[in-house]
């Protein structure tokens, strides 16, 4: 039962540099969400796609990019690293009905130099 | 104000003792709401849904207050395994239904 998955685990990049992050479900879910979580901050809605094909931004989108590849796949890119972005990254999928909870992935642990 | 707040404690309580969070939220209109259970590093799990009536599972008593705009979360029995952060969530209506997390209160059960 993989429910959801992200790769990488772990990234170490340096300022500047690109990167994509990847979240897969497979629970036939409508809706996937990117966090971020930084100490003391608790998450942080960056994107969210309520459905395939569609994508909007959360709480703190600056910086990131998001494509909903098909209904199992929703991506998140940083086009240039700051460390700022330096934080444990959470990819979560629900189905669309507010009484329905999210499923987390086991995050991505991303450092910028 | 934050649309949901916590307590972010940490609650030390001695194993065997019983403990509860609140969790206040702003929006009346809020529909839906869950306790999740985070351990250092790890990914948020849900722990239960709230229900208008209350709910039990087992150790774990949750509370809806639409009246004061709070959920609470009973743990009788405290273990040594329930020390974690418990994250409230509230869902509301909008075109989308998009969650709302508090910062999350911490719990350490000790011997």
């Amino acid at each position: 039962n993989a429910g959801v998955t992200q790769t990488p685990k772990f990234q170490v990049l340096k300022t500047g540099q690109s990167m994509t992050l990847q979240c897969a479900q497979d629970m036939n879910h409508n809706s996937m969400y990117w966090y971020r979580q930084d100490p003391g901050m608790g998450l942080r809605l960056i994107y969210y796609s309520a459905s395939e094909g569609t994508t909007d931004k959360g709480e703190v989108p600056n910086g990131y990019n998001v494509s909903r590849l098909n209904k199992r796949e929703f991506s998140l890119r940083l086009e240039s690293a700051a460390p700022s972005q330096t934080s444990v990254y959470f990819c979560a999928s629900s189905e669309q009905h507010s009484n329905q909870p999210q499923h987390f992935g086991d995050g991505t642990r991303l450092s910028i130099l | 104000r934050k649309e949901v707040e916590q307590d972010p404690g940490p609650f030390n309580v001695p194993e065997g003792a019983t403990v509860a969070f609140n969790c206040t939220y702003s929006n009346s209109a809020s529909q839906s709401f869950f306790w999740y259970r985070q351990d250092c590093r790890k990914e948020p799990k849900l722990l239960m849904s709230v229900y208008s009536s209350g709910n039990e599972d087992g150790r774990f008593t949750a509370q809806l207050n639409r009246a004061s705009q709070y959920i609470s979360l009973l743990i009788r029995d405290s273990k040594l395994s329930d020390s974690a952060t418990y994250l409230c969530v509230v869902t509301t209506p909008g075109g989308s239904y998009i969650p709302t997390f508090g910062r999350g209160t911490s719990l350490i059960v000790h011997p």
